[in-house]
């Protein structure tokens, strides 16, 4: 078993819509969540980061852990086109200056 | 946050020969990690790099083939060795800054053929 899953998609919704993408994992040792962004041919971009269980929200972006159901979740609202990228969930255990465990990254189109 | 460049940011190589990839940032970063990203796929952390120490390498990486160097705290480099069709990939070099944030640079696109 992996250490973090995620669905790959591809996931395609219409502008506007509310999209959800999750992971789940299986080392409770995690305590530090992070979702990516990543557009075709860059880098990944860190677009939001949680501390432990609970929700954290940026503008139309909202990121829930439940570390009870090792399950976490990124919400983005009034999806956008320039939303379409590949969202990559990525975990830590406690040490702040530790190596990162990605799940595969989801696909996402919206289209207009 | 920290500004990351990579040189070169892609290029096409013949299998047994060796490329050099260079990651730079603009503020001095203690940790900085090269990771691989094969089409399709997740990101896998080749090795940790810490300045004045030796690289540490994840499982099924060896220093043979992924040699690293650290001389400082803003640059990294590394080298895809005796190369084959099979190490084509995307190769990241990401910084941890104080505390939990780590950031990429773009990436280098290597084709071996």
């Amino acid at each position: 078993q992996k250490e973090v899953e995620q669905d790959p998609g591809p996931l395609s919704v219409p502008e506007g819509a509310i999209v959800s993408l999750n992971c789940t994992y299986s080392n409770s040792a995690f305590q530090y969540f992070m979702w990516y962004r990543q557009y075709s041919r860059k880098g990944p971009e860190l677009l939001m980061y949680t501390y432990s269980s609970g929700n954290k929200e940026d503008g139309r972006f909202t990121a829930q852990v439940d570390k009870s159901s090792k399950y976490i979740s990124l919400f983005i609202r009034d999806s956008q086109p320039s939303d379409s990228a590949t969202y990559l969930c990525a975990m830590k255990r406690g040490s702040t200056l530790g190596r990162l465990y990605f799940g595969r990254g989801t696909q996402l189109t919206v289209w207009p | 946050s920290a500004v990351i460049s990579q040189k070169p940011s892609r290029d096409i190589c013949q299998r047994g020969t060796s490329l050099t990839i260079q990651c730079q940032v603009d503020s001095q970063v203690t940790m900085m990690f090269w990771y691989r990203q094969q089409p399709g796929q997740s990101l896998t952390l080749i090795a940790t790099a810490n300045q004045g120490s030796e690289a540490t390498y994840e499982s099924g990486f060896v220093i043979d083939k992924f040699p690293i160097s650290r001389p400082n705290l803003t640059f990294s480099t590394l080298t895809v060795s005796n190369m084959s069709p099979e190490d084509s990939s995307i190769y990241l070099c990401s910084v941890a800054t104080a505390s939990y944030e780590q950031y990429f640079g773009p990436g280098t696109r290597l084709t071996v053929t």
